[in-house]
């Protein structure tokens, strides 16, 4: 069965420092693999997608994040952290393309000035 | 294009009653999902529809039913509500592009039930 875990449900950085969001994922075959942002009181909005091809996915606002599948990781990055993406980030996976997503816990990033 | 939407945003029940929520899909996406996420469970699946069949369904009770229309607009109703099923439902919609595939979601409607 496949099964997404977020490392981490409270991160907190620094205006300006490296925000690092951390997800692995337990599939027996190539998954697509998703991150999504929540902010309060909203739906979920995609940042970026990994299907097939390159490893290294970039999507909105800057994130981008780099499938491992030695690792079955799916990490997520963004150089240099601003004030607007204080939100909730949730990793997702599904092994095909029939409409169910299996989520991650969610990460709550927090930004400090 | 516009994007996906769900009516009513906000609805408050009593235990008991029943509760019928609609999503309305990005045009041209044939496949709805449907989501329940709470503080406790996080993210759910509940259910998909696609060409008005359903195609997936979680570990919900039959209480949980769907069904999707000819142009591709989705209700879900949940049928004698329990306080357990307060919480927000989000309805997605699915564009499968070959090898593409992404899922856009509503904003949801929280459901309180006292």
């Amino acid at each position: 069965a496949q099964s997404v875990t977020q490392l981490g449900s409270h991160v907190s950085v620094s205006e300006g420092a490296l925000v690092l969001l951390r997800c692995n994922y337990s599939s027996s075959v190539p998954p697509y693999l998703f991150w999504y942002v929540q902010y309060p009181n909203q739906g979920l909005q995609l940042l970026l997608k990994y299907t097939t091809g390159a490893t290294l996915v970039k999507g909105i606002n800057g994130f981008e994040a780099e499938f491992k599948k030695s690792e079955t990781s799916f990490h997520l990055t963004k150089p240099s952290a601003h004030m607007s993406d204080a939100a909730e980030y949730f990793c997702a996976v599904t092994l095909n393309q029939g409409g169910k997503l299996i989520f991650g816990q969610g990460t709550e990033l927090s930004v400090k000035p | 294009k516009a994007g996906v939407t769900q009516t009513p945003r906000y609805l408050i029940k009593t235990r008991g009653q029943q509760v019928t929520l609609s999503c309305s899909p990005i045009s041209g996406h044939r496949s709805v999902s449907w989501y329940q996420q709470t503080p406790g469970q996080g993210l759910q699946f509940l259910f998909e529809y696609f060409s008005e069949t359903q195609r997936n369904k979680g570990n919900f009770p039959g209480r949980f039913s769907g069904r999707q229309f000819s142009n591709s607009r989705s209700e879900m109703n949940v049928s004698t509500l329990e306080l357990g099923d307060s919480a927000l439902y989000l309805c997605a919609s699915s564009l499968v592009r070959g090898n593409s595939y992404e899922q856009y979601f509503g904003p949801g409607t929280r459901l309180t039930v006292t």
